[in-house]
């Protein structure tokens, strides 16, 4: 059985600031992954990155990186110098080899001037 | 590339009525996801379709059902709709390979049952 924990319900962050949503899990699975998905108001979700667990670097796309810390069942995702397009829910999810994710509850970030 | 396509988009429908919902995934993707989306419950897991067999199902009653076709498209079907059952129905496509698991979702149904 797979848990996922996000405890921050809300965060706001200034434009061109940073910001760290943070994502704590458990699973029993061996192999495993973790992803974060934003979700905008359209209510589409949309991949921001994924991490494979067996992989100790933390991945990164542009602007998003991830501190993975396997230890901790911890998976943060960090946004650098945020912009207002950025404002949506991003869910942190895990899932094993098969296609099953288990999500949190959702971070809702607010962008602001 | 094309990303996952689901129609319809919205719908309405009736408590009592059944619905389908399709889903077409990523091409090369053979496996398809289905989730529910509602304020109260948050994101579940429905089932998982993979070479057109169920490989996973998670916590539904029977009226939810599924199935996969040798196209790799799936279809989810509600039967005998709940006013509970409004949601948001998103489908999830992926792909496991050498770089791992990748899994990508569409814009999702949204249904409402009046």
């Amino acid at each position: 059985a797979q848990t996922v924990t996000q405890s921050q319900p809300e965060m706001s962050v200034q434009e061109a600031e940073t910001v760290t949503l943070s994502c704590t899990y458990d699973t029993s699975e061996s192999d495993y992954y973790l992803f974060w998905y934003k979700q905008p108001p359209s209510r589409q979700m949309i991949l921001v990155i994924r991490q494979e667990a067996y992989k100790q670097q933390n991945a990164t796309e542009n602007r998003f990186s991830v501190n993975f810390q396997k230890a901790a069942k911890s998976f943060s995702l960090k946004i650098s110098d945020s912009q207002l397009g950025d404002a949506a829910m991003y869910f942190c999810a895990s899932t094993g080899t098969a296609s099953k994710l288990t999500f949190g509850t959702g971070t809702r970030l607010q962008v602001t001037l | 590339k094309a990303g996952v396509t689901q129609t319809p988009r919205y719908l309405i429908k009736t408590r009592g009525q059944q619905v389908t919902l399709s889903c077409s995934p990523i091409s090369g993707h053979r496996s398809v996801s289905w989730y529910q989306q509602t304020p109260g419950q948050g994101l579940q897991f429905l089932f998982e379709y993979f070479s057109e067999t169920q490989r996973n199902k998670g916590n539904f009653p029977g009226r939810f059902s599924g199935r996969q076709f040798s196209n790799s498209r799936s279809e989810m079907n509600v039967s005998t709709l709940e006013l509970g059952d409004s949601a948001l129905y998103l489908c999830a496509s992926s792909y496991y390979g050498s770089l791992g698991n990748t899994i990508y979702f569409g814009e999702g149904s949204w249904l409402t049952v009046v």
